[in-house]
């Protein structure tokens, strides 16, 4: 039972545009959210958070839309930048529980 | 700077044999977590602690243990190693507090192959 799931295995975009990454989600208990990314032979590293009063966060060239109604929530590059090129993990928690529930990945190509 | 190490960055054994992957991370977090990372199927959880001695079963814990003798160390088991238990290891750890809303520090990972 997946209960976060990000439904486009890969995703490739043009240099300085921008990059929309998606993820879905099924229990409405959940109320954190994160973003990991990962290079090849490294473990995930934070990205971005929002919780689940807020409807957007942004860091830099990154932002982070939740959207609760829905369910989901999406995280934009922009530019993009070929250093982006990753795999990116969504990820939620539920209750200040410290245990996260994560996404099977998208593997982002951005392409110079 | 923040650090989780994880004991080796490859490994290679072979079926039957009992494995030990260590963790290791200095930054006094209370929780840390064992997952495996597979194509197509994310991160996955095997085991979590939240203290010293105390230990949780994630979402696939069959065919492994671990063990958290001291704060800063938690050992990922697997009692008799399978051909379906190659996969990439990562261990990750956070601290407790702020509401649970704190992000998990990951290991660079020990990718497993069990011949």
């Amino acid at each position: 039972d997946q209960q976060v799931k990000q439904n486009s295995p890969s995703l490739s975009v043009q240099e300085g545009r921008i990059s929309i990454l998606n993820c879905d989600y099924t229990n409405s208990m959940f109320d954190y959210f994160l973003w990991y990314k990962k290079y090849p032979a490294e473990g995930p590293t934070f990205l971005i958070s929002i919780s689940s009063i807020k409807d957007k966060n942004e860091d830099g060239r990154f932002t982070v839309f939740l959207n609760k109604s829905a369910k989901h929530l999406s995280l934009h590059i922009v530019p993009s930048q070929p250093g982006d090129s990753a795999v990116y993990f969504c990820a939620a928690s539920a209750g200040g529980n410290e245990k996260l529930t994560f996404g099977t990945g998208t593997r982002l190509t951005i392409i110079p | 700077d923040v650090k989780v190490t994880q004991s080796s960055r490859y490994l290679v054994k072979r079926t039957g044999e009992k494995v030990f992957l260590e963790c290791v991370q200095d930054m006094d977090h209370e929780n840390m977590f064992w997952y495996r990372q597979d194509p197509g199927l994310g991160l996955r959880l095997i085991y979590f602690s939240y203290d010293v001695k105390m230990k949780e079963k994630g979402d696939i814990p069959e065919g492994y243990s671990v063990s958290r003798e001291k704060k800063e160390r938690f050992s990922l088991i697997l009692e008799s190693a399978s051909t379906n238990q190659t996969s990439m290891y990562l261990c990750a750890s956070s601290p407790t507090g702020a509401g649970g809303y704190n992000e998990q520090f990951f290991g660079p990972g020990t990718r497993l192959t069990v011949l």
